[in-house]
């Protein structure tokens, strides 16, 4: 089964500086990937995601994230932290051609990203 | 536009009790699909409905079961309650029931078995 793994269960950084939040996917052909963002006491939100279009994929409030199929990684960034973007991350992935879990997401654990002033 | 909308927001029952969850999709959509999130597990999928059919199933026992109305909206059941079901449950909805066209989650039932 597809799986993904986000290095890191708790990340800090500054307000300003540069946010990564790593994640690795287990596939033997390309999947679907996403970023979901979860802000306290809410529901996920689609931050972007990938369907084998562009590696490099754009998505809202300034994230965006890289497919590299060498490294299986899908990596989110964005240039410069705002204390809004504090929140929980989850990386999740669906395989395309699965007929069995092509309805359902699998999530990473989830990455707490902490933004200090 | 509403959301994706489910009810109650937080419930509160006792072991071996049982539970319905609803969720109203947004207008328009026909896919359902069904999340339980805990500290521990994360989160896992239980189901998803498209068009009131079934049309796949996460690894839950079968104290866990769903259905979808001809209105999109859909329920959750949860039979004889154990503690360990204390959650926040998920509902996401989407257009098409495609997974590329992302899914919408609402706020989520925060279920608490005592």
């Amino acid at each position: 089964a597809q799986s993904v793994t986000q290095l890191g269960s708790h990340v800090s950084v500054s307000e300003g500086a540069l946010v990564l939040l790593r994640c690795n996917y287990s596939s033997s052909v390309p999947p679907y990937l996403f970023w979901y963002v979860q802000y306290p006491n809410q529901g996920l939100q689609l931050l972007l995601k990938y369907t084998s279009a562009a590696t490099l994929v754009k998505g809202i409030n300034g994230f965006e994230a890289e497919f590299k199929k060498s490294e299986t990684s899908f990596h989110l960034t964005k240039p410069s932290a705002h204390m809004s973007d504090a929140a929980e991350y989850f990386c999740a992935v669906s395989d395309p051609q699965s007929s069995n879990s092509g309805y359902a997401l699998n999530f990473g654990k989830g990455t707490s990203l902490l933004v200090t002033p | 536009k509403a959301g994706v909308t489910q009810t109650p927001r937080y419930l509160i029952k006792t072991r071996g009790q049982q539970v319905t969850l609803s969720c109203s999709p947004i207008s328009g959509h026909r896919s359902v699909s069904w999340y339980q999130q805990t500290p521990g597990q994360g989160l896992q999928f239980l189901f998803e409905y498209f068009s009131e059919t079934q049309r796949n199933k996460g690894n839950f026992p079968g104290r866990f079961s769903g259905r979808q109305f001809s209105n999109s909206r859909s329920e959750m059941n949860v039979s004889t309650l154990e503690l360990g079901d204390s959650a926040l449950y998920l509902c996401a909805s989407s257009l098409g029931g495609a997974i590329i066209d992302g899914y919408t989650f609402g706020s989520g039932t925060r279920l608490t078995v005592v």
